[in-house]
């Protein structure tokens, strides 16, 4: 059974960095059967998908959300088998919960999430 | 891609057939996923492929559609089917949800 376990602080002040760490179990990081994806929800936005990352062809991918990619990125580690999420100069409209989740490829759907990471950016 | 998710809310009564429905702005073929998600919990997968139920998923919930047009069906409403539901698009970059529809207890 796939698990992922999120952490990460809660409050981060305007303009600084939010780093989120997604650990996965019964799985790998570099599988290349699944992508490995960032989620927030806020009642302004709904849910909204950030970005993700996945290994193949020998490499690693990264797509971003229109919204966010010029100030996200999204990093594999091997080594710690996870995945993290950094979105720089946050204000208080990147208020919200944040999810990771794993997609499958093929039908790509995400079947396991963390369970949510509130966040508050406020000074 | 926008997907329109309709109704935002309903109510009904155990026992009840309930269909949500979800339009996307262009085809999406059968990329299309449904999510259950309950107050303070992470969403969680219904049917993926547009009709095909997860394992572990009760059989009242059904999908269906292709294109354009997709829809969720509860055959019979559960007290543990008060919830909310999501539909998600991964045809295209970047992936979007409905906005999701509220089923309240009548």
């Amino acid at each position: 059974q796939v698990q992922l376990q999120q952490s990460g602080p809660g409050l981060v002040e305007p303009s600084q960095t939010l780093s989120l760490t997604c650990a996965i179990s019964g799985d790998r990081v570099s599988s290349i059967s699944a992508a490995w994806n960032w989620v927030r929800q806020s009642p302004s936005r709904g849910l909204e998908w950030l970005g993700r990352t996945y290994f193949a062809s020998s490499k690693w991918h990264s797509h971003y959300a229109v919204s966010v990619e010029s100030r996200i990125t999204i990093i594999p580690d091997t080594s710690k088998n996870q995945f993290s999420l950094h979105l720089n100069s946050v204000t208080p409209e990147d208020t919200a919960v944040y999810f990771c989740a794993r997609l499958q490829w093929g039908s790509k759907y995400l079947d396991f999430w963390g369970h949510g990471t509130s966040i508050t950016v406020s000074s | 891609i926008q997907m329109t998710q309709s109704p935002s809310s309903l109510s009904a009564s155990v026992g009840d057939r309930v269909t949500i429905t979800c339009r996307a702005s262009q085809s999406i073929s059968t990329y299309l996923s449904w999510y259950q998600q309950k107050p303070g919990k992470a969403p969680k997968l219904l049917i993926y492929a547009a009709s095909s139920l997860r394992s572990g998923v009760t059989s009242t919930f059904s999908g269906s559609g292709s294109g354009t047009d997709f829809a969720l069906t509860i055959s019979s409403l559960q007290p543990d089917d008060f919830a909310t539901y999501y539909c998600l698009q991964t045809n295209d970059l970047p992936w979007t949800f409905g906005q999701g529809t509220k089923v309240e207890m009548k």
